[in-house]
């Protein structure tokens, strides 16, 4: 058990609907980052958060933003989602931005109908 | 090109051999290493985190790091049938804020 926690596991919905994934970090650490997985791209790194400000972005879509919260829970909002946008979306935290490593929760699957 | 390069397998090896996975990077700026370890359904799970370049070595698990070549290894001695999964290698740069990925590696030990 890393001590990262996701919710829900799976989620299934609709073409142009909107979901919240929900993320709690391991005790005492103030960074969050978000992952999408997908078959064809692999792991690919979304957003991090530090202390409850935006540290960095990667390829994130504009549809999709996140916030972490004073009690450094991070949720990443999807809307409008696509077909295209089905796939395991990890969240992972450490102590600190240069303090590696990372240890990753067990996802959320996203099923898009 | 892919900043890091990692063959998909699958890869199936009898129990007991020694396993041997690779990855290649393209940016000399990397400087750490790791290698996780994802069963079906669940998150990728920290196996070795390594800084410089050598051997890192944790129970059945060595880590080598070759920075001159830009070419990671991981080795599995003694090999087991739970060590059937997907290996992940990960690399990230001073400062930087985001893990790369290999693509994956998925392993199938056999009883």
């Amino acid at each position: 058990d890393s001590g990262v926690t996701q919710t829900p596991k799976h989620l299934i919905t609709a073409t142009g609907q909107r979901v919240t994934l929900r993320c709690s970090p391991r005790s005492g650490d103030l960074s969050v980052y978000w992952y999408q997985q997908s078959l064809d791209q692999g792991l690919q790194f979304l957003i991090h958060y530090y202390n409850g400000e935006e540290r960095a972005k990667g390829n994130i879509l504009e549809r999709f933003s996140a916030q972490q919260f004073p009690d450094l829970h991070s949720e990443l909002n999807l809307s409008s989602l696509e077909l295209g946008d089905s796939a395991l979306y990890f969240c992972a935290s450490s102590s600190s931005p240069s303090n590696q490593p990372q240890h990753f929760g067990d996802g959320t699957r996203l099923s898009i109908l | 090109q892919k900043e890091v390069e990692q063959d998909p397998g699958p890869l199936s090896v009898p129990e007991g051999a020694i396993v041997s996975l690779n990855c290649t990077y393209s940016n000399s700026a990397f400087q750490y290493f790791m290698w996780y370890r994802q069963y079906s359904r669940k998150g990728p799970e920290l196996l070795m985190y390594t800084y410089s370049s050598g051997n890192k070595e944790d129970g059945r698990f060595t880590a080598q790091v070759d920075k001159s070549s830009k070419y990671i290894s991981l080795f599995i001695r003694d090999s087991q049938p739970s060590d059937s999964a997907t290996y992940l290698c990960a690399t990230l740069f001073q400062g930087a804020q985001k893990l790369v990925f290999g693509q994956g590696t998925r392993l199938t030990i056999n009883p």
